[in-house]
């Protein structure tokens, strides 16, 4: 049962560069979420795609897009790169309407350097 | 807004017991959740808490006061390999709207021989 991937492992990128990352979800899952790690803190919930929109959106700028696919797999962009964007991009995925449980799998992140 | 507060690093030797506190101040609460994370590696849930009371997994127990809003995990016969950071993380929106995660800071656990 493959689990949540993520690619590229690691990216360096320029001031004002773009950067898109790309998340498949756990088998079975259908619902994206993806947070924000800086160095020595929590994850911060960026924005979550359900049924290939965007459900939910956390306190981050325009500058972050997303999308979802057919296939549940999902997309993070980021316009404008700023040296704060320096971080660990995480993807989760779980299956909407569980209850019980809060599940929620990570995938092992993206590691994004803005010079 | 949302805002969980947990210690930033405790320090223990193999085989004691650690407890990791998390207050938690939300609009909403579905429940709190415990995540395991190793340098370098991707959060891994530990245990999930919607009612009061003691939800035990083995080594890693958890317990949740809605009234307090307050948990803690509880790691016993503590071991080398536990240690990571700890993150407490509040659901405050159920059902068909999501399960957006708010995450505290996370605690730093060194496990010493």
């Amino acid at each position: 049962d493959a689990g949540v991937t993520q690619s590229p492992t690691h990216l360096i990128k320029t001031r004002g560069q773009q950067v898109t990352l790309r998340c498949s979800p756990k088998s079975g899952h259908d619902t994206v979420s993806w947070y924000q790690q800086a160095l020595g803190q929590g994850p911060q919930f960026i924005f979550q795609y359900y049924e290939e929109e965007e459900r939910q959106r956390g306190n981050f700028p325009d500058r972050f897009s997303g999308h979802q696919f057919p296939n549940y797999s999902s997309e993070l962009n980021v316009n404008a790169l700023l040296l704060g964007d320096s971080a660990l991009y995480l993807c989760a995925s779980s299956l909407r309407g569980t209850s019980g449980t809060d599940t929620q799998y990570f995938g092992p992140g993206t590691r994004l350097t803005v010079l | 807004g949302q805002s969980l507060e947990q210690p930033s690093e405790v320090t223990a030797v193999e085989g004691a017991i650690v407890q990791i506190n998390c207050t938690y101040q939300t609009s909403g609460f579905y429940g709190l959740s415990w995540y395991q994370q190793h340098d370098g590696g991707a959060p891994t849930f530990l245990s999930y808490n919607a009612l009061d009371g003691l939800e035990e997994t083995g080594r890693f127990s958890s317990f949740l006061s809605r009234s307090d809003s307050y948990g803690y995990l509880l790691l016993q016969e503590l071991q080398m390999k536990d240690s990571a950071s700890y993150f407490c993380a509040v659901r405050d929106i159920g059902g068909a709207a999501g399960n957006k995660l708010t995450f505290g800071g996370g605690t730093r656990v060194l496990v010493k021989p």
